[in-house]
This record gives C-alpha cells, sequence and structure tokens, in this order.
C-alpha cells in the first residue's frame, strides 16, 4: 500500500493480468482521487470516489472506499502495456489542500 | 476545452540565481490554480494554492512564492535556488464546484540546479 511517509511501492506483472493497488490514508478526506503518472508528463485524473461511496468503476478501473479503515484501492482488470505507469491516490483534509500518497509504479509487460 | 500551458519546459539553472515558472489555464474562469513540486521518483508535494486574483496561501515552505497577478495566470519564483529545488514543477487547476473534485495537471517544467 502507499503512503507519503512510504517508499514508492513497486509491482511487475504480465499483460492481461488483473492487478490491485492500495491506498492508506491517515486524515479525514471526502474523497479520494487516484491519478495516473506516466514518466514525464503531469498526472491524470482517472477515479473519484467519494465517502459515501463503496465503489465506483470507469472501463477497467474499479475504485473502493473503506472509510471506517481509511483505506482505498485502484483495480486494473486485463492491464495493458500502456498502464504502465506510476498510480497515486489523493485525499482531500480540505481548505483546497490534496494530500498525494507515495505511489505504485506498475510496470506491463507485453 | 480547457487548457493549461506551463512555461518553460525544463530550466538548468545555479545555485543562489532566481526563477520564474509560469502557468496559464485557457476555456475557464475563476479556476482554483495549484503549484505542486515532485522529486525525481517521488510523490506530489502541494506548494501553493489560489481561489482567486492576488490571493495565494502557502501550504509547505521550500524558499518558494507564488502569485496570481491574473484571473488565468500563477506564477512560481524564488530569489534564490537552492541545490534542493530540483525537480519537477506542477500547475494544475480544479473546478469551483466543490460537489465534483476535478483536477486538470499541466505537463510540468523539469528543473535542475546545479
Amino acid at each position: 500500500s502507499q503512503w507519503g511517509e512510504e517508499n514508492l511501492q513497486a509491482l511487475s506483472i504480465q499483460e492481461g493480468e488483473d492487478v490491485t493497488m492500495n491506498c492508506s490514508y491517515k486524515t479525514y478526506t471526502t474523497v479520494v482521487q487516484w491519478y495516473r503518472q506516466k514518466s514525464g508528463k503531469g498526472p491524470a485524473q482517472l477515479i473519484l470516489i467519494r465517502s459515501n461511496e463503496r465503489e465506483k468503476r470507469s472501463g477497467r478501473l474499479r475504485a473502493t472506499l473503506d472509510t471506517s479503515s481509511q483505506s482505498s484501492s485502484l483495480s486494473i482488470t486485463g492491464t495493458l502495456a500502456t498502464d504502465t505507469a506510476v498510480y497515486f491516490c489523493a485525499t482531500e483534509p480540505g481548505g483546497y489542500k490534496v494530500v498525494f500518497g507515495s505511489g505504485t509504479r506498475l510496470l506491463v509487460s507485453p | 476545452a480547457q487548457t493549461i500551458h506551463q512555461w518553460p519546459v525544463a530550466e538548468i539553472k545555479a545555485v543562489g540565481s532566481p526563477l520564474s515558472l509560469g502557468c496559464t489555464i485557457k476555456g475557464k474562469s475563476s479556476p482554483n490554480l495549484y503549484w505542486y513540486w515532485q522529486a525525481t521518483g517521488g510523490t506530489l508535494q502541494q506548494l501553493f494554492y489560489s481561489i482567486t486574483v492576488g490571493q495565494v496561501e502557502s501550504v509547505v515552505q521550500l524558499n518558494l512564492s507564488a502569485s496570481r497577478p491574473k484571473d488565468d495566470q500563477f506564477i512560481l519564483s524564488t530569489e534564490k535556488l537552492l541545490l534542493s529545488h530540483s525537480g519537477f514543477y506542477l500547475c494544475a487547476w480544479g473546478s469551483l464546484d466543490t460537489s465534483n473534485s476535478d483536477y486538470t495537471f499541466g505537463s510540468g517544467t523539469r528543473l535542475l540546479v546545479i
């Protein structure tokens, strides 16, 4: 799992496999956002899940949120080589602040 | 469609020299604007945010300052660069509609301080 104080995690899988990345957060948040950042680019928002939602889907992506354990997950089904990137979760503790997790580096080999 | 443009794309600067990075957002009125810093291989650290012209709030102190001279422009600067300022600087805008947190990042400026 990832959080800001932890080192960047790394996962290496084969194309076609499913993968789940985890995120735990320490402070109250109304939303958890998941981002994908490809090498040398800015992050792109993938999915946003609100505190009153337990699950949200978008194409091959599925995000879950458990506010009681302050954790979220992002799953990708049928991964492609183009899913290779660093994935971040981010929370909003309030006051226009956004806190990013430490990230998970995903390598999908063809 | 909204576009976000950052300049320059990359910079190599000497320790102690000044720095100015810019960000312009088109197609969105009164956006919330943000500056982030990312060390190589690291996570994103929010530096500043601005919800209106002339108003900037600091999130962390890194010997940097920010200004918002126009509704669509956000500037990050310092008078004296440190080695620790090296990294990837990202500008982002977010929707004012608090029911939909929607952040869009620019393509970033890569800074190397030597």
